[in-house]
């Protein structure tokens, strides 16, 4: 069964660091994009990141860029959401997601979601 | 950045009515298009891709259409199931999402 199962959430100081999982399993790891998609407390959806399936290429949601970096460990399995200089607006839930392909959107999987919340 | 706007915001009906729901975008789309249902405290779930492809195990009720900067998604006959937030969705111009639709019960 293919599946994403996100982890790492949780409570941070404003400026603060935290790291995100997304361990994927039942499928060829390197063949398919794996983003983040965030959606904080009772909004929409916003993407946050994309990684391809080799770790080579990698694109970031304009309100992220230059702080959150994506990264891959394909002996692990799992990809990975760094983020720093987190601010309140920050706060939500960060799902990881895929796709049928190796591009970003149109996500057949996604994990349950890790909370993110920022505040002092 | 490419802004997809949705229609209307809520959508009131009654289990068995049909349901239009719209999404216009600020400049022209390819075929990536898609649609998303959304219940509370659940990952979203895709419903289409490519403007009109159902995803695996989607009802044949949910229909997408549309071309350009307009598309549609209809909902044959609500079921008590199908209550929920629906997202739109493009891939064709980075990645965005639509501010989301609710369709509740009337």
């Amino acid at each position: 069964e293919e599946q994403l199962v996100d982890s790492g959430g949780g409570l941070v100081q404003p400026g603060g660091s935290l790291r995100l999982s997304c361990v994927t399993s039942g499928f060829t790891f390197n063949i398919y994009a794996i983003s983040w998609v965030r959606q904080a407390p009772g909004k929409g959806l916003e993407w946050v990141s994309t990684i391809s399936g080799d770790g080579r290429a990698k694109f970031y949601g304009g309100s992220v860029s230059g702080r959150f970096t994506t990264s891959s460990d394909e002996s692990k399995n799992t990809v990975y959401l760094h983020m720093n200089s987190l601010r309140s607006d920050d706060t939500a839930i960060y799902y990881c997601a895929r796709g049928n392909g190796d591009y970003m959107g149109d996500f057949h999987l996604w994990g349950r979601g890790t909370p993110v919340t920022v505040s002092s | 950045e490419l802004m997809l706007t949705q229609s209307p915001a809520t959508l009131s009906l009654s289990p068995g009515e049909g349901a239009t729901l719209s999404c216009r975008a600020s400049q022209f789309i390819s075929k990536y298009f898609a649609w998303y249902q959304q219940k509370p405290g659940r990952a979203p779930r895709l419903l289409i891709y490519d403007i009109s492809r159902r995803a695996t195990g989607v009802p044949a009720r949910f229909r997408g259409s549309g071309g350009g900067t307009d598309f549609t998604l209809t909902i044959y006959t609500l079921e008590p199931e199908d209550f929920a937030v629906y997202y739109c969705q493009q891939r064709g111009n980075g990645l965005t999402f639509g501010g989301g639709t609710k369709v509740e019960v009337k």
